[in-house]
């Protein structure tokens, strides 16, 4: 069964640094989402994006945020100036179309920020 | 604002028996809903949608059944196997649009042998 695979499985990293989390994702869908669950919460949309480019964000998707498709394969989040609170597992998910459906989500990051 | 939430954060239950999760939306705009399950280190795992054109749809052992009129979501388990232990999130979306899905705080499912 395809699947949605996310590099890396954890990422530590020091506070004001960038880092970049990729997916990638099932081969033919078209849509593609980023969601965050920081401990013991509760699943929050970031951001959504679809023909390069995004359809719609949260308020955390602030300009510390970034997504892109570089090579038409990986999806990457960058965080440019991570801080404490932004220590969460990240997920990535995919659909194949909009509107309804199955969306389909990577084994996640986990974040540390120290 | 938009919020889905769930009424009891856990939920013990002996094998074998049924189980039923339930959740409260806010968004009266919402028309699509969606059970996902998470187990311990991985990512959300759908279970079973329905639309809000729909009051009950069934799958393997599960059923989800939509009340509209009070805004409520419940996910029915039939014979809960310890398989099922995880945690139980619904969540809400709208089917125009990219599907933001707006999660539930969830519910933690365990299974007494």
């Amino acid at each position: 069964e395809p699947e949605v695979t996310q590099t890396p499985s954890h990422q530590v990293t020091q506070m004001g640094q960038e880092v970049i989390l990729r997916c990638v994702p099932i081969s033919n869908h078209l849509y593609f989402y980023w969601y965050r669950q920081i401990l013991g919460q509760k699943v929050e949309f970031l951001v959504s994006f679809y023909n390069n480019e995004i359809s719609e964000k949260s308020e955390i998707f602030d300009d510390q945020f970034s997504v892109e498709r570089p090579d038409g394969s990986n999806f990457t989040l960058k965080i440019r100036s991570t801080k404490l609170e932004d220590s969460a597992m990240y997920f990535c998910a995919t659909n194949l179309r909009a509107g309804w459906g199955e969306q389909y989500f990577g084994p996640g990051t986990r974040l540390t920020v120290t | 604002g938009e919020s889905v939430g769930l009424h009891l954060p856990t939920l013990s239950v002996q094998e074998g028996d049924n189980s039923i999760i339930n959740c409260a939306y806010s968004n009266s705009a919402s028309d699509y809903f969606i059970w996902y399950k998470q187990e311990s280190g991985k990512g959300p795992q759908f279970i079973i949608d329905i639309r809000s054109n729909m009051d009950k749809r069934q799958g393997q052992r599960v059923t989800v059944l939509l009340n509209k009129t009070v805004k409520h979501l419940s996910l029915q388990i039939a014979a809960t196997q310890p398989g099922d232990s995880a945690v139980y999130f619904c969540a809400e979306s709208k089917i125009q649009g990219a599907q933001k899905l707006v999660f539930g705080q969830g519910t933690r499912l365990t299974i007494n042998p």
